[in-house]
């Protein structure tokens, strides 16, 4: 099985709006709507964003957003703060033998 | 407040057995199902999904480490295992403990432990 393919780098300035995406294949983002996303700073655990596509979990802002579109899943983060530099990895459910996949991942810088 | 901790030898010989364990702290886990598995990443590179099981014992893996894999949880269900033969270097990565109520969701992962491959 393959990764799913995300951008290795995003930028955005403080209070721009930056959207991920998240490509996978018609067995795992396009045939689910179990995709997650999760934030990493250096050196720390990942922390979930976004689950089930659109879900954000108690206690992450409202800032952030999922969305979805065929095999391609989006993470979109508005009003852009300093904290929000970090790794961002997505993840899908990929069904046939219940397995999850995941995003290379991709750096975002607040510039 | 639950949380995760992962322990083991940070230091594992190519074609030995990596084993590693998780202990809950801080209560147990409510959920009437649950997943309890394992990611890992290699330094400087992202994160790969080893396993779940599911609070009623089901095991799921990654296809590409299936055969060399094993997760087990004890009886009172506040350890989880993890055995991966046959190690190389690409084994060597933080290996993170993690606990969600979706197969792909995980809201709880451990501080994570690194996992050196060398003779």
């Amino acid at each position: 099985q393959s990764a799913l393919t995300q951008p290795p780098s995003a930028s955005g300035s403080p209070g721009q709006s930056v959207t991920i995406s998240c490509t996978g294949t018609s067995s795992d983002v396009g045939a689910y709507d179990y995709v997650s996303w999760y934030q990493q700073h250096p050196g720390k655990a990942p922390k979930l964003m976004i689950y089930e596509v659109n879900r954000r979990p108690s206690g992450v802002p409202d800032r952030f957003s999922g969305s979805k579109s065929g095999n391609t899943a989006s993470l979109t983060v508005s009003g852009l703060q300093a904290e929000d530099e970090a790794d961002y990895y997505c993840s899908s459910y990929a069904g046939t033998n219940n397995y999850v996949l995941f995003g290379g991942g991709t750096k975002l810088t607040v510039l | 407040q639950l949380q995760l901790q992962e322990s083991g030898p940070g230091l594992v010989k190519p074609s030995e057995t990596l084993s590693l364990t998780c202990a809950v702290s801080g209560g147990s886990f409510n959920s009437r199902s649950y997943y309890w598995g394992w990611i890992r990443q290699p330094p400087g590179k992202g994160l790969e999904w080893i396993g779940s099981i599911y609070y009623s014992g089901s095991t799921y893996y990654n296809p590409s480490l299936k055969r060399r894999v094993s997760i087990s949880v004890d009886t009172s269900r506040t350890h989880l295992s993890l055995n991966l033969g046959s190690v190389a270097a690409a084994d060597m990565a933080v290996y993170y403990c993690t606990f969600g109520v979706a197969i792909d969701a995980v809201d709880l992962w451990g501080h994570g432990t690194l996992v050196t491959v060398s003779s």
